[in-house]
């Protein structure tokens, strides 16, 4: 079964920072882009950023350009966010989200995700 | 940056068949799947590539998409389907989300 788990979300003051991590299960991790897509209180869908099977290539929402930072491990089977300079708008709950080529990319399997909220 | 639209809420009937629209600027040349997401848990895809639906996704559900607009079909309604659903596309290499769709069953 393809499980993914996100965790270290929780409460951060203004400019300061937090790291999401996500941990697959079930399926060859390389194989497979990842990316972050965040949902604030009672609002829609909002794509964060993405990273290619590899870790060659990623690719970031004009919102977190230059304060987000993703990666990944393959050989730990890990993905991460760094969260730097964050805002009262990153008040979200996020979510890492499985995107299958064959599919169009689109996103198959999703965590249930963790909650970043910045507040002082 | 690219957009797609959805109407805010859409009220259906059971047994009818709902519609739910996406609107984007040439948006029959991308792909558009479909994602539907029910209080207080993650997105489900139901539609991928257009017209195709993952296992485990009724046959009640349905997509189409041409031109300008992406269309999400429900036919034969259940009040299980009451939830919110949104439409994706790719420009370049960013996924674009339409701002949701509250479908009711009334």
């Amino acid at each position: 079964e393809v499980q993914l788990v996100e965790s270290g979300g929780g409460l951060v003051q203004p400019g300061g920072s937090l790291r999401l991590s996500c941990a697959p299960s079930g399926f060859t991790f390389s194989s497979y882009a990842i990316s972050w897509v965040r949902q604030a209180p009672g609002k829609g869908l909002e794509w964060v950023s993405g990273i290619v099977g590899s870790g060659a290539r990623t690719y970031y929402a004009d919102t977190v350009k230059g304060r987000f930072t993703i990666s990944r491990d393959n050989s730990e089977n890990t993905l991460s966010l760094q969260m730097n300079s964050l805002r009262a708008e990153d008040t979200a709950v996020y979510y890492c989200a499985r995107a299958v080529e064959d599919s169009g990319y689109s996103f198959d399997s999703w965590g249930q995700g963790t909650l970043v909220t910045v507040s002082s | 940056s690219y957009e797609v639209t959805q109407p805010p809420s859409v009220s259906v009937s059971p047994g009818q068949t709902a519609s739910i629209t996406c609107s984007g600027d040439k948006l029959g040349d991308k792909y558009v799947c479909w994602y539907q997401q029910k209080a207080g848990q993650p997105p489900v895809l139901v539609i991928y590539q257009d017209t195709k639906r993952p296992s485990g996704i009724p046959e009640r559900f349905s997509g189409s998409n041409s031109g300008n607009t992406a269309t999400l079909t429900i036919s034969g309604t259940q009040a299980m389907d009451e939830a919110d659903y949104y439409c994706q596309a790719w420009d370049i290499s960013t996924a674009v989300f339409g701002g949701g769709t509250q479908l009711t069953v009334l």
